[in-house]
């Protein structure tokens, strides 16, 4: 159980264009869905949070019109990186947790690595 | 601000022996603790997680974390690390439904 697929998980693309990262929850509802970012040999760096339905909140320093994610649903959620630069490279980790209370554990994708030239 | 620390970055072990991870972590209400794993290319699987109660978890893999509220620290175990073991391992708590992650260990294995 527990089970958070991604897709892709590898893509090239040339800078300018906008890329669609999904994020889904394979055997349970998801309520809350998370997007972090991990440079080489460095740990995860979050994103946002995302809630069913409603609009992603953002950490600080992250370009939401850069960045947009959609929580459409309880078991998919996008992030799309919009007029992509080489910058952007890197490795995308989503992960999903149910109900979104306090004590509820959050089960990680797979990983999307992002290569942009 | 909470924080959490590593404070080694690569550890190298023979295959056989026995295995301490350090965590320490900077949080001002009860901690949920955590740690996970990553294999190279991969996303982060669950090792194991203390919320409350017996302060000496077990996870998968052979692998267990004992909680010490008064040195703040949740240092992950195993008694004898097999070469599969050979990954990077990252402590995290949560405070609200975010987590905070420490910026890893690698624990390389030898022969």
């Amino acid at each position: 159980g527990a089970v958070v697929s991604q897709h892709p998980s590898r893509v090239i693309c040339k800078s300018g264009t906008s890329v669609k990262i999904e994020c889904r929850s394979l055997d349970f509802q998801a309520t809350t869905m998370f997007w972090y970012r991990q440079f080489p040999k460095q740990s995860l760096m979050l994103m946002a949070t995302s809630n069913e339905g409603s609009k992603a909140t953002y950490e600080q320093g992250v370009e939401k019109d850069k960045f947009l994610i959609n929580h459409a649903s309880l078991t998919l959620s996008t992030l799309t990186v919009t007029s992509a630069h080489p910058e952007d490279s890197s490795f995308y980790i989503c992960s999903a947790s149910s109900v979104g209370a306090l004590r509820e554990t959050q089960y990680f994708g797979p990983g999307t690595r992002l290569l942009v030239l | 601000a909470q924080s959490v620390t590593q404070p080694d970055i690569h550890i190298t072990v023979s295959e056989g022996a026995s295995l301490e991870l350090r965590c320490n972590y900077s949080y001002g209400a009860t901690p949920y603790l955590f740690w996970y794993v990553q294999s190279p290319g991969q996303g982060l699987q669950l090792l194991l997680k203390y919320f409350s109660g017996d302060t000496l978890v077990q996870g998968i893999k052979g692998f267990e974390a004992e909680f010490k509220r008064s040195q703040s620290s949740f240092n992950l175990r195993k008694p004898s690390v097999h070469w599969s073991d050979a990954a990077e391992y990252f402590c995290a708590v949560q405070y609200g439904n975010k987590l905070v992650f420490g910026a890893g260990t690698i624990l390389r294995v030898k022969s």
